[in-house]
């Protein structure tokens, strides 16, 4: 199995532009997590979706953060417009069935840098 | 609600020598525990997990931890650093009821020096 995979794995762009991270979770895995991490924050949970539904965005810093998720097999986390303090690592994790089975697996993660 | 706390920003010890990372957690029901390591410029890694069963759970690269209910810790040990185990670790915890999300302790440096 690949993992989850995450493009692109680097972003560089200036204030004011759409930035739009992509995921694509393990295959058979039900839930999909967004993630950010930063020196100041830590790591921080953004949205989960279960079965492709949002379950808490609760985490989501503002209107300019939207994610969605189509199908079982791909979820975007978009920023716009992006702002110098959205620089950080963001990370896609997968989830199987909850219960005795469950973890979660990261992606390798994009590293943004909005100038 | 649901808290981990990881109370050691850093840990430093000899290779060779045996470590411990701790971790505690706050759940109203049972917990679901973890423990990742991240290494530089990586994503989070998953070492193991406790869910249900023994209280001692081994998981790779000769981690153990051990579920204490009555301490509501889970700490992270090894009887034998390697320098290669030098990285970030992360204990998280979730209610086992339901859709709670994971929630991630902030992390603890482990440096093992040669």
């Amino acid at each position: 199995d690949a993992g989850v995979i995450q493009s692109p794995r680097h972003e560089v762009t200036e204030m004011g532009q759409e930035v739009t991270l992509r995921c694509k979770p393990i295959s058979g895995h039900n839930s999909l997590f967004w993630y950010r991490q930063t020196m100041m924050r830590g790591l921080e949970l953004l949205i989960y979706f279960n079965n492709n539904v949002p379950i808490d965005d609760s985490g989501m810093p503002e209107d300019r953060f939207s994610a969605k998720m189509p199908n079982a097999s791909f979820s975007t986390l978009k920023i716009q417009p992006s702002e110098p303090r959205d620089s950080a690592v963001y990370f896609c994790a997968s989830r199987g069935l909850a219960g005795v089975q469950e973890t979660q697996y990261f992606g390798p993660g994009t590293r943004l840098l909005v100038l | 609600a649901q808290s981990v706390a990881q109370p050691e920003d850093q840990v430093n010890v000899a290779e060779g020598n045996p470590l411990t990372v701790k971790c505690t957690y706050s759940v109203s029901g049972n917990p679901y525990l973890f423990w990742y390591v991240q290494y530089p410029n990586r994503g989070l890694q998953f070492l193991l997990k406790y869910i249900t069963g023994d209280n001692l759970v081994k998981g790779s690269y000769g981690f153990e931890a051990e579920f204490n209910k009555s301490q509501t810790s889970f700490h992270l040990k090894k009887p034998s650093a390697l320098v290669s185990d030098s990285a970030l670790y992360f204990c998280a915890v979730r209610d086992a009821r339901g859709f709670q999300k994971l929630v991630f302790g902030t992390g603890t440096r482990l440096l093992v020096s040669p």
